[in-house]
């Protein structure tokens, strides 16, 4: 079946750091992809996604792009800020799945000054 | 313009009893989808309901049930609860029109423990 998997957390790091987290996926066809955060007490929001292979999918200063190649669609942030510290969700969408999303465990963020 | 709307934002219950979680989807939304959030399982698909027909379901057991209303706002239930069912349940609208670029708009869920 469908799956996602995206490298564990906690991910720690300073303020204007680089980010990258992983994510691979295990579909048939031509899944959509998505990353989502949590903040703490809240529900998810869409980060960015992407559609179809070579996208880059970008927001905030977040980009990831899906490779058909590795299926992977790995999260990127050149210079991180003490609020992006939140649970990062990389999920994807069957092209004939309605609106069921399989989604990674989730990537813990946090940030120091 | 209001967001997804969920309620209530917590509850407690004890095993054995059942329990309805209430969500209103996004003005013009016709698609409701809940999740389950747990620390072990992570997010799990529950089902999708649109025009007040279920078109989609996940792997849980019928304990788990849902409805959708003709002003599209969408109602989950749990009967018989299980110390496992505590959870943190996420609602999310769309459109409803399945295409690639459909965007789910989360609610900040229900927490529900069962003791």
């Amino acid at each position: 079946g469908n799956s996602v998997t995206q490298m564990e957390g906690p991910v720690t790091l300073s303020e204007e750091a680089f980010l990258t987290i992983n994510c691979t996926y295990t579909a048939t066809g031509y899944p959509s992809l998505f990353w989502y955060v949590q903040y703490p007490g809240e529900g998810l929001q869409l980060l960015l996604k992407a559609t179809k292979a070579d996208d880059k999918g970008s927001n905030k200063g977040f980009e990831a792009t899906y490779r058909k190649e590795t299926t992977s669609f790995h999260l990127e942030k050149g210079s991180v800020q003490v609020s992006d510290s939140a649970v990062y969700f990389c999920a994807l969408r069957d092209s004939g799945g309605y609106n069921k999303l399989i989604f990674g465990a989730g990537t813990r963020l946090a940030v120091h000054p | 313009k209001a967001g997804v709307t969920q309620t209530p934002r917590y509850l407690i219950k004890t095993r054995g009893q059942q329990v309805t979680l209430s969500c209103s989807p996004i003005s013009g939304h016709r698609s409701v989808s809940w999740y389950q959030q747990t620390p072990g399982q992570g997010l799990q698909f529950l089902f999708e309901y649109f025009s007040e027909t279920q078109r989609n379901k996940g792997n849980f057991p019928g304990r788990f049930s849902g409805r959708q209303f003709s002003n599209s706002r969408s109602e989950m239930n749990v009967s018989t609860l299980e110390l496992g069912d505590s959870a943190l349940y996420l609602c999310a609208s769309s459109l409803g029109k399945q295409g690639a670029n459909e965007k789910l708009f989360f609610g900040s869920g229900t927490q529900l423990s069962v003791l």
